[in-house]
């Protein structure tokens, strides 16, 4: 069984641009959620779809953003990108309960 | 809130030594505790879990037991390899926002030598 998938895997984008992220869920799993993993802060928890619709969200400012479409495929999106933006980003989807991660998304910003 | 402190690292043993990082938190109700690991350049692979009080979760040699009385998950392991050389993170499921929101601790890295 294919595990959970993100693209891009690296990613360099300039202060001010916008970035979209993709993840590709384990087949059958209908929850994705994701989670930003830096140095300083550690991971924290940003959001969680299930069905299409926002479950759950963490304390992110509202230039972060995400949808998940019908296929369960999620795609995060960051708006008006900041130096501290830089980070790891992990998706994980899940079905009855344990979360399963992708590799991540590597967000430099300059 | 809910939290989850690990103990520091990094972790550096010899080969065959016997593991301990220690995990405690801070949780209101009854949260489900989890260890992932996350070796470098990867994601994060769930080790093991445990959903109740006094559940002991185990695999690949580690185990982990769910102690309530004093809020903690730490991690053990018999004899490590270097293979085990990597990052572990204790994490407990945030119940206020559901099963899917994790809370992770900061992280311990463990370094094996030959």
């Amino acid at each position: 069984k294919a595990g959970v998938t993100q693209t891009p895997r690296y990613l360099i984008k300039t202060r001010g641009q916008q970035v979209t992220l993709s993840c590709s869920p384990i087949s059958g799993h209908r929850s994705v959620s994701w989670y930003q993993q830096t140095p300083g802060q550690g991971l924290q928890f940003l959001f969680e779809y299930f069905s299409e619709t926002q479950r759950n969200k963490g304390n992110f400012p509202g230039r972060f953003s995400g949808r998940q479409f019908s296929n369960s495929r999620s795609e995060m999106n960051v708006s008006t990108l900041e130096l501290g933006d830089s980070a790891l980003y992990l998706c994980a989807s899940s079905r009855e309960g344990d979360q399963y991660f992708g590799p991540g998304t590597r967000l430099l910003v300059l | 809130g809910n939290s989850v402190t690990q103990m520091e690292g990094p972790v550096t043993l010899s080969e065959e030594a016997f593991l301990t990082i220690n995990c405690t938190y801070t949780a209101t109700g009854y949260p489900s505790l989890f260890w992932y690991v996350q070796y470098p350049g990867e994601g994060l692979q769930l080790l093991l879990k445990a959903t109740k009080a006094d559940d002991k979760g185990s695999n690949k040699g580690f185990e982990a037991t769910y102690r309530k009385e004093t809020t903690s998950f730490h991690l053990e392991k018999g004899s490590v390899q270097v293979s085990d050389s990597a990052v572990y993170f204790c994490a407990l499921s945030d119940l206020s926002g559901g099963y899917n929101k994790l809370i992770f601790g900061a992280g311990t890295r463990l370094a094996v030598h030959p």
